[in-house]
C-alpha cells in the first residue's frame, strides 16, 4: 500500500508561475525524498529532507517538512516547460529502510 | 559514471510464460531495489537486495522473485505471467536502501 499521498493529483500552470504540491504520509519517518519522473523514463532524485529538518532548498526547489502533521510540500519557483513531469514523494519509515512512494502529482507547465 | 542500466527496454510475452529482467547498478552501489509501476496501482515496491541478500520484500505473490550477484548486478524473474503483470518495471540502485536512489529507465513488459 502507498505510504504517501500527493495532492493535487494533477496541476497545470503557466510558465513562470510557482508550483506547489503536497505529500502526506502515515508513519514516523527517517527521511523524506522527492523525485521527478518524465514520461516513460525512470525517476530522478531531487532532494532529501531529514526528519529533524524543517526546510531545505536546492536551486528553484524548496521543500518543507512538518512531522507533527506528517506532511511535506515541494515548491518549484519560476516554472519552466522542462518541469513538466510527475513528482513523487518517498519515505522510509523508522525501523524499515525500504522506500515507499506516494501516488504522485502530474505537473503540466503551459508555455 | 555510468547510470543504472536495465535490459531489455521493451518486452512482449504471452500469458503463462516467464520472464527475466536485468539491472546493472551504478558502480559502488550495493543496494538494488525493484518496483512495479502501473497506472492503477502506482509505484509498488517489489524487493530490495543488498550484498546478494534480500533485505526487504513487498506484497507480491511468489511468482515474483529476484537475485543479486556478487558484482551487485540483479535480475528479477516473473513466472506464469498474467495479464495484470503488464507494467513498467523499474530498478534503482543506491549505497543503501534509504539513500537517494538512482533509477534506470525501466523495462516495459506487455502481456498478451
Amino acid at each position: 500500500s502507498q505510504q504517501g499521498e500527493e495532492d493535487p493529483q494533477a496541476l497545470s500552470i503557466q510558465e513562470g508561475e510557482n508550483a506547489t504540491m503536497n505529500c502526506s504520509y502515515k508513519t514516523s519517518i527517517n527521511n523524506l525524498q522527492w523525485y521527478r519522473q518524465n514520461s516513460g523514463r525512470g525517476l530522478v532524485h531531487l532532494i532529501l529532507i531529514r526528519s529533524n529538518e524543517r526546510e531545505k532548498h536546492s536551486g528553484r526547489l524548496r521543500v518543507t517538512l512538518d512531522t507533527s502533521k506528517k506532511s511535506s510540500s515541494l515548491l518549484i519557483t519560476a516554472s519552466r516547460a522542462a518541469d513538466t513531469a510527475s513528482y513523487f514523494c518517498a519515505t522510509d519509515a523508522k525501523g524499515n529502510e525500504k522506500l515507499t512512494f506516494g501516488t504522485g502529482t502530474r505537473l503540466t507547465i503551459i508555455p | 559514471k555510468a547510470g543504472v542500466t536495465q535490459t531489455p527496454r521493451y518486452l512482449i510475452k504471452t500469458r503463462g510464460q516467464q520472464v527475466t529482467l536485468s539491472c546493472s547498478p551504478i558502480s559502488g552501489h550495493r543496494s538494488v531495489s525493484w518496483y512495479q509501476q502501473t497506472p492503477g496501482q502506482g509505484l509498488q515496491f517489489l524487493f530490495e537486495y543488498f550484498s546478494e541478500t534480500q533485505r526487504n520484500k513487498g506484497n507480491f505473490p511468489g511468482r515474483f522473485s529476484g537475485r543479486q550477484f556478487s558484482n551487485s548486478r540483479s535480475e528479477m524473474n516473473v513466472s506464469t505471467l498474467e495479464l495484470g503483470d503488464s507494467a513498467l518495471y523499474l530498478c534503482a540502485s543506491s549505497f543503501t536502501a534509504n539513500w537517494p536512489q538512482h533509477f534506470g529507465d525501466g523495462t516495459r513488459l506487455s502481456i498478451l
